[in-house]
């Protein structure tokens, strides 16, 4: 199972927003609805901020919002702060009972 | 509070096993599977596979078919990840995650560093 494409890095000014993609196929991002992405801060467990495309569980922000058109997600993230400078994972179920992860995608606030 | 606490930092040869424990509290252990999760030093998330803590049904990434098992042991709520013939690309920080199906992971350990060296 190949990992989901993600850029490597992105970044955006306090206040502002940046999106990220993440871009599989139609036997994992494209064909399920289970699509969730994860937050990493340096040398900590990621959390996650979205699951099912674009739900967030209790307590994150909606500043952060996830969508999908075909086999591509994306998490924007709105009004930017320096605490969302992390890295940020997406994932998806993925055919024949496996899961897969993107490469990950370095925010940077600057 | 959902707690997952992951058992102590690791040093192996190659060729060696490693068992790391997650030992989970704050709810009942069997409602929900573990996903093991692992991360080498500077890059991205790896999925292992996950294993459903009431029947022990397993799934396990196709590269690491043959050398990993997963176990749990319900009367003290610990789930176990085995890795065996371990390399150096093995060295990565592993978690252990409440699995909400295949759906997503909601809640973490703390992560093990497994190093394999000579």
């Amino acid at each position: 199972q190949s990992a989901l494409t993600q850029p490597p890095s992105a970044s955006g000014s306090p206040g502002q927003s940046v999106t990220i993609s993440c871009t599989g196929t139609n036997s994992d991002v494209g064909g399920y609805d289970y699509v969730s992405w994860y937050q990493q801060h340096p040398d900590k467990a990621p959390k996650v901020i979205i699951y099912e495309v674009s739900k967030r569980p209790s307590g994150v922000p909606d500043r952060f919002s996830g969508s999908r058109s075909g086999n591509t997600a994306s998490l924007t993230v709105s009004g930017l702060q320096a605490e969302d400078e992390a890295d940020y994972y997406c994932s998806s179920y993925a055919s024949s009972n496996n899961f897969v992860f993107g490469g990950g995608t370095k925010l940077t606030v600057l | 509070q959902v707690q997952l606490v992951q058992s102590g930092a690791e040093v192996k040869k190659p060729g060696a096993s490693v068992k790391v424990s997650c030992k989970a509290s704050g709810y009942t252990f069997t409602n929900y599977g573990i996903t093991w999760v692992r991360q080498a030093p500077g890059q991205g998330l790896e999925w292992m596979g996950r294993i459903s803590a009431d029947k022990g049904n397993t799934n396990f990434a196709q590269k690491l078919q043959g050398r990993v098992t997963m176990t749990t042991d319900t009367p003290t709520s610990t789930a176990y990840m085995e890795l065996r013939s371990l390399r150096s690309d093995d060295t990565a920080v592993y978690y252990c995650a409440r699995a909400r199906g295949w759906n997503y992971v909601d809640y973490w350990g703390q992560g093990t560093l497994v190093t394999v060296s000579s």
